[in-house]
């Protein structure tokens, strides 16, 4: 299957300061990359969704001056966590589409988040 | 609104059968997906149904009936390594996922 590669794996930082997170596509084009958060024992939380060189569409309640998404080529897109305090700490995990009406969404690895 | 059901959790004996049921009420339906995740690590594809029938492959078989808004993932011939959630995911009119919230597989001996 095709292969979505998120990094880094985990990451651990100060609070107030920001964290990059990278979701690529290695073997096909990403027009639809969705970003998703997962607090222990609870389901994903979709995020944002982003298609290729448009601004991401947030769900309600996602902060979008806190978390900003990138998607400026058709195989990267990335999450800022700006100005990260300890209760964004959390599992990140995007995970990309081609285009097509019936096309599987394929996971990364997921991204640790540790705030302290 | 839109929901997705799926049980807790479920226990079943290695070497046995177990059936996870995914029942979904959502604005329109362009498929319905299964995945597998560990704990703490990302989902894993296991499959995808859009039309109405039984799809198998390998140990794994995934049922759609669309006009009952029900699909189920069969696990047949347990392994311990199969414990694990498994998410029910329904692709909807505008082509976004909408999650259950996982039915958390038990294997014991």
């Amino acid at each position: 299957g095709a292969v979505v590669s998120q990094h880094p794996s985990w990451v651990i930082c100060k609070s107030g300061t920001s964290v990059k997170i990278e979701c690529r596509s290695l073997d096909f084009q990403a027009t639809t990359m969705f970003w998703y958060r997962q607090f222990p024992k609870q389901s994903l939380m979709l995020m944002a969704t982003s298609n290729e060189g448009s601004k991401a569409t947030y769900e309600q309640g996602v902060e979008k001056d806190k978390f900003l998404i990138n998607h400026a080529s058709l195989t990267l897109s990335t999450l800022t966590v700006t100005s990260a305090h300890p209760e964004d700490s959390s599992f990140y995990i995007c995970s990309a589409r081609e285009s097509g009406e019936h096309t599987e969404a394929f996971f990364g690895q997921g991204t640790r988040l540790t705030v302290v | 609104g839109q929901n997705i059901d799926q049980p807790t959790e479920m226990t079943a004996t290695e070497g046995a059968i177990v059936q996870i049921n995914c029942t979904y009420q959502t604005s329109g339906f362009n498929g319905l997906f299964w995945y597998q995740q560990h704990a703490g690590e990302a989902p894993t594809f296991l499959s995808y149904n859009v039309l109405d029938g039984l799809e198998e492959k390998g140990r794994f078989s995934s049922f759609l009936s669309r006009s009952k808004g029900y699909s189920y993932l069969l696990l047949k011939e347990l392994q311990m390594k199969d414990s694990a959630s498994y998410l029910c995911a329904v692709l909807d009119s505008n082509y976004q996922l909408i999650w259950g919230a996982g039915t958390k597989l038990i294997i014991k001996p």
